[in-house]
């Protein structure tokens, strides 16, 4: 089973300051990947970053990066310049991939974090 | 990119009737689709694995009666809930992911919200 925990419920930041938004998870997989996903109040999930457990490097795109700790089992998306359009929930994920990192896509969730981002 | 659609967007209905949300991959193909629902505030939690051509795994504690899945085409995939209460009224949700796409990402629908009175 796999388990996926953010402990912060809502965090708030100023603009153009950079955020992090805590992710720990528990797996019994040998290879996962890991994902950040980001739900403004309209509902729609939208895909912000993924990282493969085998991955060594950390994976980043555009503003976004993911810290990951491997041996601490903790994935932290950074956000870096926010902007006011980055207040929404947003959530961490992961499922379980096969040989060669396939996504299965059955992902468990987080409970999520709010972030709200103040002018 | 990938786009998942989905529909409708909300619906209200009356308690005992039947919903019908459709799922459909506009621009890929996917053999496999997965329907989450929301509560409101809450995360998103597993409900099925809608697969192309067979029978929908369910996952613990989801009543496969209660929630009809069908995956007839490549790009289709539909979640009936049959007899509808008001704890049915919640945020459903689904993904797909391109089967022929190595990329680990998964595509979101827009989600449709389930209110029933």
């Amino acid at each position: 089973a796999q388990k996926i925990t953010q402990t912060q419920p809502g965090m708030f930041v100023q603009e153009k300051e950079a955020v992090t938004l805590d992710c720990t998870y528990d797996t019994s997989d040998q290879s996962y990947g890991l994902f950040w996903y980001k739900q403004p109040s309209s509902g729609e999930m939208i895909f912000l970053i993924y990282q493969g457990s085998y991955d060594e490097q950390n994976a980043t795109e555009g503003r976004y990066s993911l810290n990951f700790q491997k041996a601490r089992k903790s994935a932290n998306l950074v956000i870096s310049a926010s902007q006011l359009g980055d207040s929404a929930m947003y959530f961490c994920a992961m499922n379980p991939t096969g040989a060669g990192g396939t996504s299965y896509g059955k992902l468990t969730f987080g409970q999520g974090t709010i972030l709200t981002v103040h002018p | 990119g990938a786009v998942v659609s989905q529909h409708p967007s909300w619906v209200i209905c009356k308690s005992g009737t039947s919903v019908k949300i459709e799922c459909r991959s506009l621009d890929f193909q996917a053999t496999t689709m997965f329907w989450y629902r929301q509560f409101p505030k809450q995360s998103l939690m597993l409900m099925a694995t809608s697969n192309e051509g067979s029978k929908a795994t369910y996952e613990q504690g989801v009543e496969k009666d209660k929630f009809l899945i069908n995956h007839a085409s490549l790009t289709l995939s539909t979640l009936t809930v049959t007899s509808a209460h008001p704890e049915d009224s919640s945020f459903y949700i689904c993904s797909a992911r391109d089967r022929n796409s190595g990329a680990n990402v998964l595509t979101f629908g827009a989600g449709s919200r389930l209110t029933v009175l």
